[in-house]
């Protein structure tokens, strides 16, 4: 079975620039998650979705973080204009179904730093 | 809403024994224990969703305690392998999940 694949695995833009990280999850799971991991820290969930609905994205600033995911499958998450905090790494995860109840399966991530 | 994890750090020789701890201020709908290896992805490890709930096996086990607000990971005679940032994540319905700063642990020979 395919794990979660990430693409592109490392970026490096500078700040104001615009980045899109995309993520293609476990074939028939429903829900798919985007954490930011900064270094030394836990992985904050920016977004949840199930199926192509967004279940939670209490965390996602929303004036310069975007994330959709069309048909249900792929996802892709967009930061316009980046800043210098911005750089972490970026995780993409899926699991069955909602996340309380199955584990989460997580792709090797992108780094991304900002200049 | 972020649990609490401690200790930060722990250094272990192999053989030796650890336990991590995970609590939050009001109950969890579940915990999932995590390790991640330095430059990897998380790597799930197991999933309590029950009060009372003890799971795992012989060398890496998990409990959930009666109110479900602390859970503990258990690490018996510890190997090389078991280095990594051990992250429990807590789920307090299902759709809110958050995981802890993570607990640090380091075996050697």
């Amino acid at each position: 079975e395919a794990g979660v694949a990430q693409s592109p695995r490392y970026k490096i833009i500078e700040k104001r620039q615009s980045v899109a990280f995309w993520c293609n999850p476990i074939s028939g799971h429903a829900t798919l998650y985007w954490y930011q991991q900064i270094l030394g820290q836990g992985p904050k969930l920016l977004i949840q979705f199930q199926n192509n609905g967004v279940v939670d994205d209490s965390q996602l600033p929303k004036d310069r973080f975007s994330a959709e995911r069309l048909k249900g499958v792929d996802s892709t998450l967009k930061i316009q204009p980046a800043k210098l905090e911005d750089s972490a790494v970026y995780l993409c995860a899926s699991s069955l179904l909602a996340v309380g109840t199955y584990e989460q399966y997580f792709g090797p991530g992108t780094r991304l730093t900002v200049t | 809403q972020q649990p609490v994890q401690s200790p930060q750090a722990v250094i272990l020789r192999e053989g030796e024994d650890a336990v991590i701890n995970c609590s939050s201020s009001k109950a969890l709908y579940s915990v999932h224990w995590y390790r991640q290896k330095h430059g990897e992805a998380p790597v799930f490890l197991m999933i309590l969703l029950k009060g009372g709930e003890q799971k795992g096996h012989e060398k890496i086990s998990a409990s959930f305690n009666e109110k479900k607000q602390q859970s503990s990971l258990y690490l018996t005679a510890s190997q090389l392998s078991y280095s990594g940032t051990y992250f429990c994540g807590t789920g307090y319905n299902f759709n809110k999940f958050y995981f802890g700063s993570g607990t640090k642990l380091n075996v050697k020979p």
